[in-house]
């Protein structure tokens, strides 16, 4: 099946730690997306990457790094320096075409 | 800066009901694109609809770029469209970008 995974659906962890996120895109789309969507608000674009080895910061990308070192692969490492880190967590790709796809996401709570 | 307001920000309907959604942007604003956020948070792609109009079962979208503004019908409303529906629009100085409004809440009781 051609998608988006994210994993895990659920991640808990304590206040001071560095957490990784996983997104995976078997869709064989250049570029993809990391966005946080905090609760009764819409999704706020945090890093954004449209080729292999190159990323670009979003709106709110302070406390929070990507890595880009495949195409199906973009990681998202929530540092100990992101001041309110519990959220919703949302991944998107795109193709050819500007219009995106997202997965199911990964709910982060740290406490 | 990119501009994206969308009404009502709440919404309950009866079953069998029809309903309209609509999403404002401004200048910088290219391209549009609705979404459904389901009750488990997935966003489900609705339409691309940079203008015109397009249908998908019972539902449809117009957008209107001259005058700024999209629309999403809603027909023979049913409790499985209950959730966010959200507007995001593409900045015409990065193609890639999207900028979410902060959407409807659909209720639809049975």
């Amino acid at each position: 099946d051609g998608g988006i995974t994210q994993s895990p659906k659920y991640l808990f962890r304590k206040e001071g730690q560095n957490v990784t996120l996983s997104c995976e895109q078997n869709l064989n789309h250049d570029a993809m997306y990391w966005y946080r969507q905090d609760p009764g608000q819409g999704l706020r674009l945090i890093y954004y990457s449209q080729i292999v080895n190159d990323f670009q910061k979003g709106d709110i990308a302070e406390g929070y790094s990507v890595s880009r070192e495949k195409k199906e692969s973009f990681p998202l490492t929530v540092t100990s320096a992101q001041k309110n880190p519990t959220a919703f967590y949302l991944c998107a790709s795109s193709g050819q075409g500007p219009e995106q796809y997202f997965g199911p996401g990964t709910r982060l709570t740290v406490t | 800066g990119i501009q994206v307001e969308q009404s009502p920000p709440d919404l309950i309907l009866q079953e069998g009901a029809n309903s309209t959604l609509r999403c404002n942007f401004s200048d910088s604003v290219n391209n549009l694109q609705w979404f459904h956020q389901n009750p488990w948070g997935q966003l489900i792609n609705l339409f691309y609809i940079p203008s015109g109009t397009k249908q998908n079962g019972r539902l449809s979208a117009t957008t209107v770029a001259t005058e700024r503004y999209s629309l999403l019908y809603i027909s023979s409303s049913q409790t499985t469209d209950s959730g966010v529906y959200f507007c995001a629009g593409f900045s015409s100085g990065s193609a890639r970008q999207l900028t979410f409004g902060s959407g409807t809440q659909l209720t639809v009781l049975p």
